[in-house]
């Protein structure tokens, strides 16, 4: 079946750090990959998305690269801010069949100090 | 209001009693999903429905009941709530582009049994 595995957390950054947050899969066929941003006490936000291999999505300084050889979709920022405090999934999702059925990771905590 | 909302928010509920979660999305989206997020498990799908009248299991499914005789709703029954169920549950919908465009979530009822 589909997994995702994310590095655990909580991260903790100082503002203008660099952040990666690790994400590796397990999955049939050629899933699409995701990042999900949940701020505190809210729902899930649709952070970034990619469909197929070598893709790069990329949204308010943020960016993965769906890399096929190492099953990897490891979610980056050159400078991080306060405000990007949250807990960030990542996520895949393959098509096949009608279902449509999204695989998370557990989430990283991130923490942006002043 | 356009969107997906959930009701209520905030729940508290003892144990033994029979509690429902609203769903409620106005794009008619034919696919519709609930999770729940715990603390060292991230998200896991409990159940979902592809259209009116076709729901299915998903990962943790024991103890809650669904149905969709509507296509804008997909009300989430806990039958005799247990304190394992306390958790957040969030609402997702899609309009069957998920392999695209992932989900589209809720805001989260916080689900509270003494």
């Amino acid at each position: 079946g589909n997994s995702v595995t994310q590095m655990e957390g909580p991260v903790t950054l100082s503002e203008e750090a660099f952040l990666t947050i690790n994400c590796t899969y397990t999955a049939t066929g050629y899933p699409s990959l995701f990042w999900y941003v949940q701020y505190p006490g809210e729902g899930l936000q649709l952070l970034l998305k990619a469909t197929k291999a070598d893709d790069k999505g990329s949204n308010k300084g943020f960016e993965a690269t769906y890399r096929k050889e190492t099953t990897s979709f490891h979610l980056e920022k050159g400078s991080v801010q306060v405000s990007d405090s949250a807990v960030y999934f990542c996520a895949l999702i393959s098509s096949g069949g009608s279902n449509y059925k999204l695989t998370f990771g557990k989430g990283t905590l991130l923490t942006v100090n002043p | 209001d356009a969107g997906i909302t959930q009701s209520p928010r905030y729940k508290i509920t003892e144990t033994g009693r029979q509690v429902t979660l609203m769903c409620h999305q106005t794009w008619s989206h034919s696919y519709m999903f609930w999770y729940r997020q715990d603390l060292g498990h991230g998200l896991r799908l409990i159940y979902y429905s592809a259209a009116a009248d076709i729901t299915d299991k998903g990962e943790v499914p024991d103890g809650y009941v669904v149905s969709r005789s509507k296509t804008e709703n997909f009300p989430l029954t806990l039958e005799s709530a247990t304190r394992s169920q306390t958790s957040v549950y969030f609402c997702a919908s899609s309009d069957g582009t998920a392999v695209s465009y992932g989900y589209t979530f809720g805001s989260g009822t916080r689900l509270t049994v003494v």
